[in-house]
Formats: structure tokens, sequence, C-alpha cells
């Protein structure tokens, strides 16, 4: 099973500002690598897929990077409805699909 | 607009069983895998088991394997959970989704509002 890991795991950041999020994973997933967004009280959504492409009606502000078992989901310019938790998931060795722990992003 | 709509969850005690539905629209179920993921209060997200878009291939995880079973009805556009011997370690938000590609095996694009399973005496 690949184990993700994402960090940090609260991420403090101020509206306006910079925002990036980390996840490893414990051997080679090649490019396929999603993000999500949950906010609270609601289901996850579909960020990012294949490390780098959004999924529909996704800001330009996410962008994602990385591959093999580094990547990095970035938010250019913090917006308050962005503050929320992040999970990446892989999908190259599957089953299990595995999801990172998550980071939560908190106003500073 | 792609619809999924979840039903079933509620208490149960441990040993007992359960099941959940997941009515969809929008879409044409019978073409995507289907997939339950769960989440227990305050933590991250676990993927349960995957459905093949004719139901000819299913997995679960060790977790649940035995105790599960992940079915569809492409008549009814319905996936479901049954869940059998519940322990306390069930208790979550259990969330149907759809899988992006066919055959499954990727991220996936559409979630249902997920529904609360506790498994208490």
């Amino acid at each position: 099973e690949i184990v993700m890991t994402q960090s940090p795991a609260t991420l403090s950041v101020s509206p306006g500002e910079r925002a990036t999020l980390s996840c490893r994973a414990s051997q080679s997933v090649s490019n396929n690598l999603a993000w999500y967004q949950q906010k609270r009280g609601q289901a996850p959504r579909l960020l990012i897929y294949g490390v780098s492409t959004r999924a529909t009606g996704i800001p330009v502000r996410f962008s994602g990077s990385g591959s093999g078992t580094e990547f990095t989901l970035t938010i250019s310019s913090l917006q308050s409805e962005d503050f929320a938790v992040y999970y990446c998931q892989q999908y190259n060795n599957w089953p299990p699909l595995t999801f990172g722990g998550g980071t939560k992003v908190e106003i500073k | 607009q792609v619809q999924l709509g979840e039903s079933g969850g509620g208490v149960v005690q441990p040993g007992g069983s359960l099941r959940l539905s997941c009515a969809v629209s929008g879409f044409t179920f019978s073409n995507y895998g289907m997939h339950w993921v769960r989440q227990a209060p305050g933590k991250g997200l676990e993927w349960v088991a995957v459905i093949w878009y004719d139901g000819s291939n299913k997995y679960y995880a060790d977790s649940v394997q035995g105790r599960f079973t992940i079915s569809r009805d492409n008549s009814k556009n319905t996936l479901y959970l049954h869940m059998y011997s519940l322990r306390a370690e069930d208790t979550a938000v259990y969330y149907c989704a759809r899988d992006a590609y066919n055959p499954p095996g990727s991220y996936l694009d559409d979630w249902d509002q997920g529904t609360l399973v506790t498994v208490s005496s």
C-alpha cells in the first residue's frame, strides 16, 4: 500500500497570501495524483488531477506540481472561501486508493 | 447536472447491519465505476470499496473485507453498500463517489453529501 504524507498538518495564512501544501508518496505514483478541497460539513471536491490539471470550474489561483514522490499544491492568493482542509490522493497503484492525512489551511 | 443522493445512515449497535444507498442522476450511471469513501469524526478520508461499471469487479479495503459488500443496480441508477458485523471503528460519514475513468482506478470527480453511520450501544 502506498502511504501518502501531507505537510504541514495546519497552515496559517493571511488572506491574499500564498499557500504551499506538500504531499509525499512512499513510492513513485508517477503523475497519478489528485487534490481535493473539503470545507467544514461538506463533501470533498476535486480540485486537481494528473498532478497539475485543474478540474472544471476550479480557479486559476490553484496550481499543482511535482512528480514521482513529491507534490505541491499552491494557492497563489488566498481568498476567504479557500480556508478548508486539502487532501492528496494517489491512483497509481491500487487498490487501495490512498489519501494523505490532510492539511488544514486556516486564517492567520 | 450530476447529482448523487445518499440514504440509509443512522445508529446501529455493534455487530449489527446497515445498508446505504446512493441514487444518482445527471450522467449515465452504467458507464462509471463507483466508490465508497468514509471519514471518521475529525479524521481524514479512507477509501472503502469500488465496483466496476457493470458490477463485474469489486475491491475492498482490508479493514472492511469480508464484512462489507458493494453492489449496484444500473436499472435503478443506484449504488449500495451492505455493512455487516459493524464495529465502533466503522463510525464515519460515508460518501459515494464517481470514478472519472472507465474502468475505474483514478480520481473521484463527483461526491455525494455523505451519510453518517454511528455504531454504538
